[in-house]
Parts: C-alpha cells; sequence; structure tokens
C-alpha cells in the first residue's frame, strides 16, 4: 500500500545548482507534509515540514512546496551543498487516536557533486 | 539541543530470545512512537503512546511486542520471542501535542537500534 511515493530512488546535482526531490501522495486525510534526511545507520533527522492548508513553506536553503490537486510535493535545496548528500524521506502525517502516524515514502539518495 | 536517545545502538540475539530497546524521549514531549526500518525497505509506523497507554498500532505490532514507560523518563520496546524478521533497525521517536503547530506536529527520532536476529 504506497500511500507515499517517491519515484526517484537517486539525483545527482553539482554543487551550487538547485536540487529538486518530488513525492506524491493518494491519502486526502494527510494534513502535515514533512521532509526528513537521513544519514547510513542514523535516525531521520527533521528538516521542514507543511501543513495542507499551505502550498508553500521556506526555512533557509530549503523550500517545500505543496500542491493539494494533484497530491504532489517537492522540496526544494538551493544552492545544494556536498554535505546535502544523503537519503532524503517524505513522509505524510495523519492523526491516529490521539498521536501523529507517519507515512513515509521509499526515499531519494541526494549526491551532491563538487 | 535536545534529542532522542536510544539504546542499545546494536544488538545481536537468538531467534527466541527476548529483547528490550530502550529509548529516552525528549523531556517536555508527551507522545512516544516507535518505528522500524527492514533493510533497504520503508520506515515504518510501529506503536504510538500517550498519557500511559498505546494511542495507535500497525498491524507488524502483534502480541510478541510491547511498549512501557517504567519512569518518568524511559520508553522501551520489548519483543518477547525474536523471529529472524524482526532484524531491523528499530528508532524511538517523540513529539509534542499534536496539532499545536509546526512544533506539536514534527517528531523527532532517535539513532535508532540495529536489531540482529540470528
Amino acid at each position: 500500500d504506497q500511500q507515499v511515493k517517491q519515484n526517484s530512488p537517486s539525483l545527482s546535482v553539482q554543487e551550487g545548482r538547485i536540487s529538486i526531490l518530488n513525492c506524491d501522495y493518494t491519502n486526502s486525510m494527510f494534513d502535515y507534509f514533512l521532509w526528513y534526511k537521513k544519514y547510513p545507520a542514523e535516525g531521520p533527522t527533521f528538516l521542514i515540514s507543511i501543513s495542507s492548508i499551505k502550498d508553500k513553506n521556506e526555512d533557509g536553503r530549503f523550500t517545500v512546496f505543496l500542491n493539494k490537486s494533484a497530491k504532489h510535493l517537492s522540496l526544494h535545496i538551493v544552492p545544494s551543498q556536498p554535505g546535502d548528500s544523503a537519503v532524503y524521506f517524505c513522509a505524510a502525517r495523519t492523526l491516529a487516536g490521539t498521536a501523529s502516524k507517519l507515512t513515509f515514502g521509499t526515499g531519494t539518495r541526494l549526491q551532491v557533486t563538487l | 539541543e535536545p534529542e532522542v536517545t536510544q539504546t542499545p545502538s546494536h544488538q545481536v540475539t537468538q531467534m527466541g530470545q527476548e529483547v528490550i530497546l530502550r529509548c529516552v524521549p525528549i523531556s517536555n514531549h508527551l507522545y512516544f512512537y516507535w518505528y522500524r526500518q527492514i533493510l533497504g525497505q520503508k520506515v515504518e509506523f510501529l506503536v504510538s503512546f500517550y498519557n500511559n497507554e498505546i494511542s495507535e498500532k500497525s498491524e507488524i505490532f502483534d502480541d510478541q511486542f510491547s511498549v512501557e514507560r517504567p519512569d518518568g523518563s524511559n520508553f522501551t520496546l520489548k519483543i518477547r520471542s525474536t523471529k529472524l524478521e524482526d532484524s531491523a533497525m528499530y528508532f524511538c521517536a517523540s513529539s509534542e501535542a499534536p496539532g499545536q503547530g509546526s512544533a506539536g506536529n514534527t517528531i523527532y527520532f532517535g539513532e535508532g537500534s540495529w536489531l540482529t536476529v540470528v
């Protein structure tokens, strides 16, 4: 049941250019979307989030865009830096009981080259 | 910066043995979670916990799994009789109250406990 999809398993971008990571979802009940960065053998690190009632959220080099009609969101990183090389996970939130429940995509491995 | 801490970082156990994975959530957080990632697969939700009881659990979280908050700081995941397919990275996570803006809606993850069942 792939409610959250990241169709690009990998992406290579030159340093200084823009990285665009994409995510699609199917469940209209998702009310919050989050992007996490993950290094091997480490936990996901929160990057940026967006509420389903917004279409854009910006934090420094990171901007997330949400197109609710297309059920699509994207993470833009500009300018890309070598330290950004990691696996990026899109996650979508529903409220389950009284707590949050995240559904993750499969991740996109970003490689930022010199 | 406050963080979620987990122990052990890596544990190897024999099939059928009991395992307890420990977590110290961020101190002012009230909601606690366990997720896992089998090698090469997605991060999957296991269980959420609030006010000393399970809020939601997934199909994966069957009777061999249990969670507990034995004191004011620790949050544990117990696997009663481990199977080979339980081998995975287990992530503890915590959050403030959901719905309270971005702070409440953000879930923070620990570094993970890598469990290998042999």
